[in-house]
């Protein structure tokens, strides 16, 4: 089974300092992990993604995350926060061993940023 | 590239009636196709997936005979909310997949109300 989780509803930031959005994950074999940003009344917008390779991966618009194995984290970071970066954030994970359905990715609960101005 | 779009973006209908929602693929051959039901300030619930050609696969609690999916080509798939009602009321999202890939392309998500 797979699952996420994004332990934090809601995270406010002052503009200009560092944000992190968390995000864990269980699965059975390795994670394609995944970041997605929504705007009110959007679809998703993709962020970045970690198949393999580097731990740290870089995005769209200076995001950042750090695949965490033995945690089994993917936290989002980003050095300095905008007001524009306020959004609805999504965590996602597929499992490289669920043969049950075609590239079904399973999202987490999301996460509020809210940048202060 | 991986351009998804939805029409309409939204949509407002009475009870009772039915409403269909188009999720295309522009520039790449989508051979699956997902759909999401979002509700206020909650994740997206996937729904079904389709493969180009093939009957959709459904996820566990969601009616078949109410949300029809068509995947006819490998450039659209149509969701069809059959006898609406305002509990149907939802933020629907398509994505879209192509063969071998594990990337889903998102279209930009439709407004259904139910009045």
């Amino acid at each position: 089974a797979q699952s996420v989780a994004q332990p934090e509803d809601q995270v406010n930031v002052a503009e200009g300092n560092p944000l992190t959005v968390k995000c864990t994950y269980s699965v059975s074999g390795n994670p394609y992990l995944f970041w997605y940003v929504q705007y009110p009344n959007r679809g998703l917008q993709f962020l970045l993604k970690y198949i393999t390779g580097d731990n740290l991966v870089k995005g769209s618009y200076g995001f950042e995350a750090e695949f965490n194995k033995s945690q089994t984290s993917f936290h989002l970071k980003k050095p300095s926060a905008l007001v524009s970066d306020s959004a609805l954030y999504f965590c996602a994970v597929r499992d490289t061993l669920d043969q049950t359905g075609a590239n079904n990715l399973f999202f987490g609960t999301g996460t509020r940023l809210t940048v202060i101005p | 590239g991986a351009v998804v779009s939805q029409h309409p973006s939204w949509v407002i209908c009475k009870s009772g009636t039915s409403v269909k929602i188009e999720c295309r693929s522009l520039d790449f051959q989508a051979t699956t196709m997902f759909w999401y039901r979002q509700f206020p300030k909650q994740s997206l619930m996937l729904m079904a997936t389709s493969n180009e050609g093939s009957k959709a696969t459904y996820e566990q609690g969601v009616e078949k005979d109410k949300f029809l999916i068509n995947h006819a080509s490998l450039t659209l798939s149509t969701l069809t909310v059959t006898s609406a009602h305002p509990e149907d009321s939802s933020f629907y999202i398509c994505s879209a997949s192509m063969l071998n890939s594990y990337e889903q392309y998102f279209g930009p998500g439709t407004r259904l109300t139910v009045t």
